[in-house]
């Protein structure tokens, strides 16, 4: 069974450019969750999908960024304008249960800004 | 603020022996603690689990002992392996938080030989 994949797994873009990160999840998994991990310290939680709906999304840091889950399957996390502090690894992960279930994650996207 | 703490971030000891590495959260609806491993360049790898209805679970040469009246969790890895050089996340969520997890910052391990 295929885990949790995330392309690129490298991205350098300048600030101010947009970029569009990948996350398809472990099949069947309703939830999917985005993370962040900046200069090496704890790994933050962004959003929370389950299926297409947005079921939390307090840790999202601005609107500059925008996340996708269009039809309930894979989703994308969209940053525009980016800026120098965006710099850092991106993951996703998945679960099958909302609730006491470990998450799986994807190797993460890391982006650098310029 | 910090919520879950990993006070230690680096830890060395010898292969064979016991690798002890602790953690330390403050929000009491936490019920639910895991540790991830991982690898640099790679996500994090789920490795235990431990609900907050039990003080212990042990999985091979991995075990999760939880101290609710201390908010204290810590995970043993009796024998230590070279391969089990990595750095090691605490990790906690709540009923009715949508198993989203908060995070420590890590803990280095380095099993020598």
């Amino acid at each position: 069974e295929a885990g949790v994949t995330q392309f690129p797994s490298h991205s350098v873009i300048e600030k101010g450019q947009t970029v569009t990160l990948r996350c398809d999840p472990i099949s069947g998994h309703d939830n999917l969750y985005w993370y962040r991990r900046v200069m090496g310290k704890e790994i933050k939680f962004l959003l929370h999908f389950v299926k297409e709906s947005k079921q939390d999304e307090s840790g999202m840091p601005n609107n500059r960024f925008l996340a996708e889950r269009t039809g309930g399957t894979y989703s994308t996390l969209k940053v525009q304008p980016a800026e120098l502090e965006d710099s850092g690894v991106y993951f996703c992960a998945s679960s099958q249960r909302m609730t006491g279930s470990e998450a799986f994650f994807g190797q993460g996207t890391r982006l650098t800004v310029v | 603020d910090q919520q879950v703490k990993q006070n230690s971030p680096s830890l060395s000891v010898q292969e064979g022996r016991i690798s002890i590495l602790n953690c330390d959260y403050t929000n009491s609806m936490f019920d639910y603690f895991l540790w991830y491993k991982k690898y640099p360049a790679e996500g994090p790898t789920f490795l235990i689990s431990i609900s907050s209805i039990k003080d212990k679970n042990e999985d091979g040469r991995f075990t999760v002992f939880l101290n609710k009246s201390a908010k204290h969790l810590s995970l043993h890895i009796v024998p230590s392996q070279p391969g089990d050089s990595a750095v090691y996340f605490c990790a906690a969520s709540f009923t009715g938080g949508g198993n989203k997890l908060t995070f420590g910052t890590g803990t280095q391990l380095k099993v020598e030989l």
